[in-house]
């Protein structure tokens, strides 16, 4: 099955800096990458994915990242506010599979 | 409208007992999907609904686990002899359709705490 990791665990940044958290996955089948932020006491909410055919998806100060070819992805967001302080999970599967593979999670915190 | 609602938020229990974890997907979503999330761990599937069958029971950890789903609604997960190993944030997850592609809406969890 799917194998998706992660890194890092835990991410500081300071406010306006930029952060990336990076994920690989083992399975080429795969063709579908959301992110999901989880806030504290709350679900996860899905904030952006990403489908095989597209190499990069922006929605405003976010962007995900695609490279079929090293089978890893990654999440970029710019200008951090204290409010993007949350747990940020990736996750990969593929067309009609209906399960998703979540990776460890990245615990983003952003100093005002 | 109402979004995916689990209850209870919280459960504290002692090793041994069963417990019963409820979730009300959004209305008319045929996709039901259970998570488990231990603390500082990642999303661990355990078992997806396709309106009231359940097709992939794979990710149920051991035979003490059972889940149902009646009228394509309302789904409930059954830990039978709780261990302190389940202790864990169970969350609940519904979709439009089945459509492996769709976007997950996540309830809050329910906290699992076996003493």
């Amino acid at each position: 099955g799917e194998n998706v990791e992660q890194h890092p665990s835990t991410l500081s940044v300071q406010e306006g800096d930029s952060a990336v958290i990076k994920c690989t996955y083992s399975d080429s089948a795969s063709n579908y990458f959301p992110w999901y932020k989880q806030e504290l006491g709350k679900g996860p909410q899905l904030i952006i994915d990403i489908r095989s055919n597209v190499g990069e998806k922006k929605d405003q100060r976010i962007a995900v990242t695609l490279n079929k070819t090293a089978k890893h992805f990654s999440l970029h967001i710019t200008e951090t506010q204290p409010e993007d302080s949350a747990v940020y999970f990736c996750a990969a599967t593929y067309f009609n599979f209906n399960k998703f593979y979540f990776g460890s999670g990245t615990k983003l915190n952003v100093k005002p | 409208g109402a979004g995916v609602s689990q209850s209870p938020s919280n459960k504290v229990t002692e090793k041994g007992k069963d417990v019963e974890l409820r979730c009300d997907p959004i209305s008319g979503h045929t996709a039901l999907y259970w998570y488990r999330q231990s603390l500082g761990q990642g999303l661990e599937f355990l078992i997806y609904f396709q309106g009231n069958s359940a097709p992939d029971k794979s990710g149920l950890p051991s035979d003490r686990f059972s889940a149902e789903r009646t009228g394509g609604s309302v789904s409930t997960l059954t830990i039978q002899r709780t261990q302190q190993e389940d202790s864990a944030v169970y969350l609940c997850a519904s979709s439009p359709t089945t459509d492996a592609n769709e976007k997950l809406f996540f309830g809050s969890g329910t906290q699992l705490s076996v003493l």
